[in-house]
């Protein structure tokens, strides 16, 4: 079975410092991997995707994930935090290789101090 | 492009009272997903429709949850009779089938069993 563990419940970090939120996934075949972030009231909304190719991989408002197989990791980074990426960030895995649906982590909020 | 579309917003009702959430996914999208968000947690699928036909309702309490999608586009789903420990919000998300990985969410509808 697959599964999702997000290890930080709330991660607080200064503006304009780097910011990472964590991820660690277990699957038996093929991974692909996900980052959505909810704000209040709204639903989610995607930021980046690992299907294949690259380990560092680019998404939206300038976040980016590391793909890291040996560690089984996908951590969500951004170089300088704003006080407006403060928001609820969940990961989310797709064991392609058993054809199996999404599943979410927990979600961990991601508060940015001015 | 107008995006995932969800009603109502809002609903509050007793328990062992029915209720009934609408989902109008994004235009050309052949699949849609209904998720629960319970609070605290992140969101877990209930059923996957590709077009009218169902992919996976593995996770759907079928003695009281019900969902339809008729005509391949929008859908409904159905608690009856609610429970307490319904109270949640219900995501309904879509995916084109070029890109079935990107899911986009609708707000969400929060239920509040009394």
């Amino acid at each position: 079975a697959q599964s999702v563990a997000q290890p930080e419940d709330q991660v607080n970090v200064a503006e304009g410092n780097p910011l990472t939120v964590k991820c660690t996934y277990s699957v038996s075949g093929n991974p692909y991997l996900f980052w959505y972030v909810q704000y209040p009231n709204r639903g989610l909304q995607f930021l980046l995707k690992y299907i294949t190719g690259d380990n560092l991989v680019k998404g939206s408002y300038g976040f980016e994930a590391e793909f890291n197989k040996s560690q089984t990791s996908f951590h969500l980074k951004k170089p300088s935090a704003l006080v407006s990426d403060s928001a609820l960030y969940f990961c989310a895995v797709r064991d392609i290789s058993y054809g199996q649906n999404f599943v979410f982590g927990p979600g961990t909020r991601l508060s940015v101090l001015p | 492009e107008a995006g995932v579309a969800q009603s109502p917003r809002y609903k509050i009702i007793e328990k062992r009272q029915s209720v009934a959430f609408w989902c109008n996914p994004i235009s050309g999208h052949a699949t849609l997903y209904w998720y629960q968000q319970i609070l605290g947690q992140g969101p877990k699928l209930l059923i996957q429709f590709q077009n009218n036909g169902v992919v996976d309702d593995s996770q759907l309490p079928k003695d009281r949850f019900s969902a339809e999608r008729l005509k391949g586009v929008d859908s409904t789903l159905k608690i009856q009779p609610a429970k307490l420990e319904d109270s949640a919000v219900y995501l309904c998300a879509s995916s084109n089938l070029a890109e079935q990985e990107t899911q986009y969410f609708g707000p969400g509808t929060r239920l509040l069993v009394l």
